[in-house]
């Protein structure tokens, strides 16, 4: 596709419901990246995927997220029994490469907006 | 305290005007830093990165890095009302990205 694809747009769940979110990068870019943005907070980093390699979880806020990424395309993030402190806009990103990655030439999505009553 | 500060603003200035957007940092071993625009409701777009110290240019924008005041800079010449949106400046930890808060910014016409 001509950029990062993300759904869905919004979600509105019940606490203690699992959520689903799904990010579908650019054609040949082999980094992926999940970011989480609170209301006036910047950026934080949740999970990276590059190639074939073990993805760096090291940013999952707990083991009620987690991730994976399918045929070096397609990503879900997945949050199980979610709280209201998980409300928050979670962006996917893909780059070319990990340099490209450290040159901060992320392409963003436009956000997966999740809320949590 | 925080890795990366960025004042949240919102800084409101007239049409044509000088706009100068500013990050403190903590860690001294950030090497690229980056500015990304953000409209609402958007992801995060690359305005620009520096390697190191120093100046880049782009059309209206420049950033500028001083290493040895851990501090960066985002000036923008002639501002233009589609400048309105938030500008937030991040620093990469190898492929982690480390970002500042945002500041939004909102040009007058």
């Amino acid at each position: 596709g001509a950029g990062v694809s993300q759904s869905p747009s919004n979600k509105v769940t019940e606490k203690g419901k699992d959520v689903e979110l799904r990010c579908d990068p650019i054609s040949g870019h082999t980094a992926l990246y999940w970011y989480r943005q609170s209301l006036g907070q910047g950026l934080e980093f949740l999970i990276y995927f590059q190639g074939n390699s073990a993805p760096d979880k090291s940013g999952l806020p707990s083991d009620r997220f987690s991730a994976e990424r399918t045929g070096g395309s397609v990503s879900t993030l997945t949050i199980q029994r979610t709280q209201q402190e998980d409300s928050a806009v979670y962006l996917c990103a893909s780059s070319l490469a990990s340099l490209a990655g450290t040159r901060g030439e992320l392409f963003f999505g436009e956000g997966s907006r999740l809320t949590v009553l | 305290q925080k890795e990366v500060e960025q004042d949240p603003g919102p800084l409101s200035v007239p049409e044509g005007a000088i706009v100068s957007l500013n990050c403190t940092y903590s860690n001294s071993a950030f090497q690229y830093f980056m500015w990304y625009r953000q409209y609402s409701r958007k992801g995060p777009e690359l305005l620009m990165y520096t390697y190191s110290s120093g100046n880049k240019e782009d059309g209206r924008f420049t950033a500028q890095v001083d290493k040895s005041s851990k501090y960066i800079s985002l000036f923008i010449r002639d501002s233009q009302p589609s400048d309105s949106a938030t500008y937030l400046c991040a620093m990469s930890r190898n492929y982690q990205l480390i970002w500042g808060a945002g500041t939004k910014l909102i040009i007058k016409p």
